[in-house]
Order: structure tokens, then sequence, then C-alpha cells
């Protein structure tokens, strides 16, 4: 089955640590996305990419980082910069404006 | 740019009443508009999504939703809700015409809480 797939579901951070995200999809989509989900806030867009090598900041990017150097994933780290990292984290992907978005099951980070 | 605003936070109703989650949204363009929900702890779901065509739109789970392009809602209704519908229902919205700036335009709301009360 097509899809998108996120590991691990639950993630712990150390202070000072970096940790990353994995988000992997066989639906052969050319976009990606990294959500933020904070309880009645919704969804904050953190990064995209819309091709391959190519990635552009969202609304909160400040203390993450991507990379996209293969179609397939588009893996999220979440820096030491990243002050308040606890929450529940969305990857997504979509063929084109006039599609919805497909949504990966989530991770949620927690600091320890 | 766009914005979308989902009225009510938490919508509590009875099981096997109707419900309407109610959504407007803002945009200086013609948009697609999507209605997903989300479940404890899993990502989100798509319930229906509006391109063109009829302005009453079908969706899963018995779930339809009517666009009004003259007050920019579109809101979700079922006509009589179950305890599995309890969730998270997000209203979300993408311009026709992409320009190639920004952030491709995918705009969502805050999300309404349903409550189904036995």
């Amino acid at each position: 089955d097509g899809g998108i797939t996120q590991s691990p579901k639950y993630l712990f951070r150390k202070e000072g640590q970096n940790v990353t995200l994995s988000c992997e999809q066989n639906l052969n989509h050319d976009a990606m996305y990294w959500y933020r989900q904070d309880p009645g806030q919704g969804l904050r867009l953190i990064y995209y990419s819309q091709i391959v090598n190519d990635f552009q900041k969202g609304d909160i990017a400040e203390g993450y980082s991507v990379s996209r150097e293969k179609k397939e994933s588009f893996p999220l780290t979440v820096t030491s910069a990243q002050k308040n990292p606890t929450a529940f984290y969305l990857c997504a992907s979509r063929w084109g404006v006039d599609q919805p978005q497909h949504f990966g099951d989530g991770t949620r980070l927690s600091i320890l | 740019a766009q914005s979308v605003t989902q009225l009510d936070s938490q919508v509590p109703v009875f099981e096997e009443a109707p419900v309407e989650l109610r959504c407007n949204y803002s945009s200086s363009v013609s948009v697609y508009l999507f209605w997903y929900v989300q479940y404890p702890n899993q990502g989100l779901q798509l319930l229906l999504k509006y391109l063109s065509g009829s302005t009453l739109v079908k969706g899963i789970n018995g779930f339809e939703a009517e666009f009004n392009k003259s007050q920019t809602s579109f809101h979700l209704r079922k006509p009589s809700v179950h305890i599995s519908d309890t969730a998270e229902y997000f209203c979300a919205v993408s311009p026709l015409l992409y320009s190639g700036g920004g952030a491709d335009g995918l705009t969502f709301g805050k999300g309404t809480h349903l409550i189904i009360q036995p």
C-alpha cells in the first residue's frame, strides 16, 4: 500500500541534543511538508520541499533543519536551538495544489 | 495570502443528533477547499474536497459540505453522528493558481473538536 511512514512514533530528547525525525513516502509525490501541532493551535508549517534538493522555510523554521536528497525522504532535525520542541510532528506530501495532502501518523517528541 | 477561521473550537452534540462544523475563509483568489479529520495520536485523514462543480460535496463516513462562494464558507455537516465521530476536524484551503512563491498556499484552520455525548 502507498503511504507515508513516520518514525519513531515517540521520541525523547535530552537538553542540548539534536534529534532527527524520519519521513518516507512511496506515493511518488514531488512535494513534502513538515508541520508542528500544539494543542489549540492547529498545524503550523515548519519546512516544505517541492522538488529534490530544494526546500523552503515555513512559518516556524527557527531551530529546525531539513534535507531532501531523495524524492521519497524528507527528514526533519530538531536542533538544540529549538527551546520548546515538545509537540506532535506531522509529515505530509501531495501531487499539486489541486490535490489534498496525505499525512503520516506523526511523531510525538518530548523532553527528558 | 489565505486565512481560515473555524468558528468553534469545541462542539458538543448528542449521539444520533445532526452536527454542523463551521469554516470561513479569506482569499484574494479562487481556492480549493478541504476537510480533514484527526483521531487521537494519528495523522490527518481527508474527509472531502471541493475543487469545482456542484457546491454540495459528499465525503466519507456520511459527512458532506457545502461551498458558498458569496459567504466564503465551507461548512461541514452530518445528519446523525456516532460516538466514533469524536475527533478533531480541520478545514483547509489552497489557491487555484499557485504562483510559485510562498508556502504553496495550503492553509489550515485551528481545528474543531467534535465531542459526541451518549
